[in-house]
């Protein structure tokens, strides 16, 4: 069973700090994505890194895949109010057609 | 361009009824999937449907059901409803078959369950 685990769980930090979030598995997945979601409403796609050891970067936010595809990061830099929200990743299952969430990081960052 | 449909968005049951929830893909999305979403467990895979047929299926009992429609809209059905179906239940539509390599999935807000 192919699963996705998320670290922190919770992150609760001031405006302006860095911070980063990691999303491991045992598991080798063909690509992982990364969604926001804010209350009351779906997730977001952010970001989908395909390639092991591709970086990715969004304005302030920089998204790593791990070599062997089988984790990814996410850093903040600078972190605003608008930041808050649950970070989830998702692995494509291989030979499936469905998506496996992380297990989520819920950040707060207050102003 | 209109964005996933999820309707009702709140819906409150007891045990032993069943509930059917709507879902509204993008125009020209042919690939509809369903998520449980709760605070003990996150997002968990419920099946995806493709040009009407299900094509993957998660570990959720019998219980939960859906279907496609030609126009691509979903319905999930849930029958003899337990109160640990207390959730937020999820859409996503994509273009062809979910999971594909950068295959981006666009969620709706989602139906509030609630089972008292």
């Amino acid at each position: 069973t192919q699963l996705l685990e998320q670290s922190p769980q919770f992150l609760s930090i001031q405006e302006g700090e860095n911070l980063t979030v990691y999303c491991n598995s045992s598991s080798v997945f063909s690509s992982l994505q990364w969604y926001r979601q804010e209350p009351g409403e779906g997730p977001v796609l952010l970001v989908t890194v395909v390639t092991g050891g591709e970086v990715k970067k969004l304005k302030r936010l920089t998204f790593q895949f791990g070599d062997a595809r089988k984790d990814s990061s996410l850093h903040i830099t600078a972190a605003q109010p608008g930041d808050t929200g649950l970070y989830l990743c998702a692995g494509a299952g291989q030979g499936t057609y469905k998506y496996i969430f992380g297990t989520g990081t819920r950040l707060k960052v207050l102003a | 361009k209109a964005g996933v449909t999820q309707t009702p968005r709140y819906l409150i049951k007891t045990r032993g009824q069943q509930v059917t929830l709507s879902c509204s893909p993008i125009s020209g999305h042919r690939s509809v999937s369903w998520y449980q979403q709760t605070p003990g467990q996150g997002l968990q895979f419920l099946f995806e449907y493709f040009s009407e047929t299900q094509r993957n299926k998660g570990n959720f009992p019998g219980r939960f059901s859906g279907r496609q429609f030609s126009n691509s809209r979903s319905e999930m059905n849930v029958s003899t409803l337990e109160l640990g179906d207390s959730a937020l239940y999820l859409c996503a539509s994509s273009l062809s078959q979910g999971a594909h390599v950068n295959e981006k999935l666009f969620f709706g807000s989602g139906t509030q369950l609630s089972v008292l």
